[in-house]
C-alpha cells in the first residue's frame, strides 16, 4: 500500500479543457515533488516544494501550474495541455533534501485526445 | 550537466540465473538511490549507498557503490519471477534528482 495517494488515477482531457491532479501524504515530509514518467522511460523532476515553497521549476511549460496548500497536499493544475503531454504523472514525498530517499504515489495516468 | 547512464537496457533471464544492472555518473555523485518499478506501477526506493566503497545486502540484492563514487551496480542472485520490474538508479546533484535509463528484467519461469 502507497502511503501517497493521487487522484485521480486515470485522466483523459482535450487540449482546450482544465484539470487538476491531486497528491496527499502523511508521512510528516516537508518536501513533494512532481515527475512526468513517459512509457518506458525515467522520471523525470518537473517541479520540488520544500516547506511549502516551489524550489526548483525544471522549465516546465507554463500550461503546467504546480499548487502547495500545506504541507500534506500538492496539485498540479493543467491547461491547454498538447498530445506530448500524455503520460504518467507520479507525485512524491520526502524528508527535505534531494538526498533523501522519495516515496512515490500510484500515479496519475493522463490521456491528452 | 549531470548524466547517469545505466546499462544493460533490458535483461531477460531464466528463473534461478543471476542478474547484474550497472549505472555510471558523469560526476561524483553525494549518494545514489536504487528504486524499483514493477510492470504498472510506481517506483519504490530500494536501498541508499553514501560511502565510496560501500556495498550492501538485502537478501538476494547486492548493491556496490564505486570507489570514485561515480558508478554502482545491483546484483540479484538467484533471480525469481517476483524479480521482474524495471531497476533504476537515480543520483541528487544540488537540485537535482536524475534517474538512469533503467534496465528492465524479465525472468521465465
Amino acid at each position: 500500500d502507497t502511503e501517497v495517494t493521487q487522484t485521480p488515477k486515470h485522466l483523459v482531457m482535450g487540449m482546450t479543457n482544465k484539470k487538476s491532479l491531486k497528491c496527499e501524504q502523511h508521512m510528516g515530509h516537508r518536501a513533494m515533488y512532481w515527475y512526468k514518467q513517459k512509457a518506458k522511460k525515467p522520471p523525470e523532476l518537473m517541479f520540488v516544494y520544500s516547506y511549502e515553497k516551489l524550489s526548483i521549476n525544471e522549465s516546465v511549460p507554463s500550461r503546467f501550474s504546480p499548487e502547495c496548500p500545506n504541507s500534506s497536499l500538492l496539485n498540479l493544475h493543467l491547461h491547454a495541455l498538447q498530445p506530448e503531454d500524455s503520460a504518467l504523472y507520479l507525485c512524491a514525498s520526502s524528508h527535505p533534501g534531494m538526498s533523501q530517499p522519495q516515496h512515490f504515489g500510484d500515479g496519475t495516468r493522463l490521456s491528452i485526445l | 550537466g549531470q548524466q547517469v547512464m545505466q546499462i544493460p537496457q533490458y535483461q531477460h533471464v531464466q528463473e534461478g540465473e543471476d542478474f547484474t544492472t550497472y549505472c555510471n555518473s558523469s560526476t561524483t555523485l553525494s549518494n545514489i538511490q536504487w528504486y524499483k518499478q514493477r510492470p504498472g506501477g510506481h517506483p519504490v526506493f530500494l536501498i541508499q549507498l553514501v560511502k565510496s566503497g560501500e556495498v550492501k545486502k538485502q537478501k538476494r540484492l547486492t548493491f556496490q557503490f564505486g570507489e570514485a563514487k561515480k558508478n554502482s551496480s545491483l546484483h540479484i542472485t538467484a533471480t525469481q519471477t517476483t524479480d521482474v520490474g524495471t531497476y533504476f538508479c537515480a543520483g541528487p546533484n544540488n537540485n537535482d534528482m536524475r534517474f538512469g535509463a533503467g534496465t528492465r528484467l524479465t525472468v521465465k519461469p
